[in-house]
């Protein structure tokens, strides 16, 4: 079975710092790979997805990923965050041939402060 | 707004008794998933259903059950509550449960157990 590990439980950023968040998994064959978030309040959403092609992916609100097969990892990574940003992003693989049956990681909750 | 509906959103019931949670994909999705996101657990895939038939399970109890009607709504069913079942129960919806589609997640419900 596969599993999922974020490292960073809490991350605390300053407007316009860096961010990479952290993700590793375990599987033994061909995975897909998403970034998921949630706002406070609302329901998750989408940031962004890896299937196949270009390891580097980029998603909404710019956001971007990149997928290093050999480390078996996907971090997130964005160059400048906002105050906005602040929510709570899970990191979540599927095998590739179970559909949509995602395994999620334990979540990272990012504070932005003004 | 995901366009998936969960009801209720909030349900407090006692050990031993069982509840049922609702949930109404997107107009026109076929496929429905229940995930449960616990402390100790994190965000855990529980049952997939396509156009009313089960398509894949994951870490569901055997004193849970789900089931997905003609008109596509799905319910979840948990019966004899142990005090460890209080979690968040997410349902998700996508057009046709295949692996590149992107999943639409309601805001959820949040069972407490006392």
């Amino acid at each position: 079975a596969q599993s999922v590990s974020q490292h960073n439980h809490h991350v605390i950023l300053s407007e316009a710092a860096s961010l990479e968040l952290g993700c590793n998994y375990s599987y033994g064959g061909t995975v897909n790979l998403f970034w998921y978030v949630q706002y406070p309040g609302q329901h998750l959403q989408l940031l962004l997805k890896y299937f196949s092609g270009d390891p580097l992916v980029k998603g909404i609100k710019g956001f971007e990923a990149e997928f290093i097969k050999s480390k078996f990892s996907f971090n997130l990574r964005k160059p400048s965050v906002q105050w906005s940003d602040t929510a709570e992003y899970f990191c979540a693989v599927s095998p590739n041939n179970a559909g949509n049956m995602l395994t999620f990681g334990g979540g990272t909750r990012l504070m932005v402060k003004p | 707004d995901s366009g998936v509906t969960q009801t209720p959103k909030h349900l407090i019931t006692a050990t031993g008794q069982r509840v049922t949670l609702r949930c109404s994909p997107r107009s026109g999705d076929l496929s429905v998933y229940w995930y449960q996101q616990s402390l100790d657990q994190g965000l855990q895939f529980l049952i997939q259903y396509y156009n009313g038939e089960e398509r894949a399970k994951g870490n569901i109890l055997e004193r849970f059950s789900a089931q997905q009607f003609p008109d596509l709504h799905s319910e979840l069913n948990l019966s004899s509550l142990e005090l460890g079942d209080s979690a968040l129960y997410f349902c998700a919806s996508s057009a046709y449960g295949a692996t590149n589609e992107k999943l639409f997640f309601g805001s959820g419900t949040q069972l407490s157990v006392l």
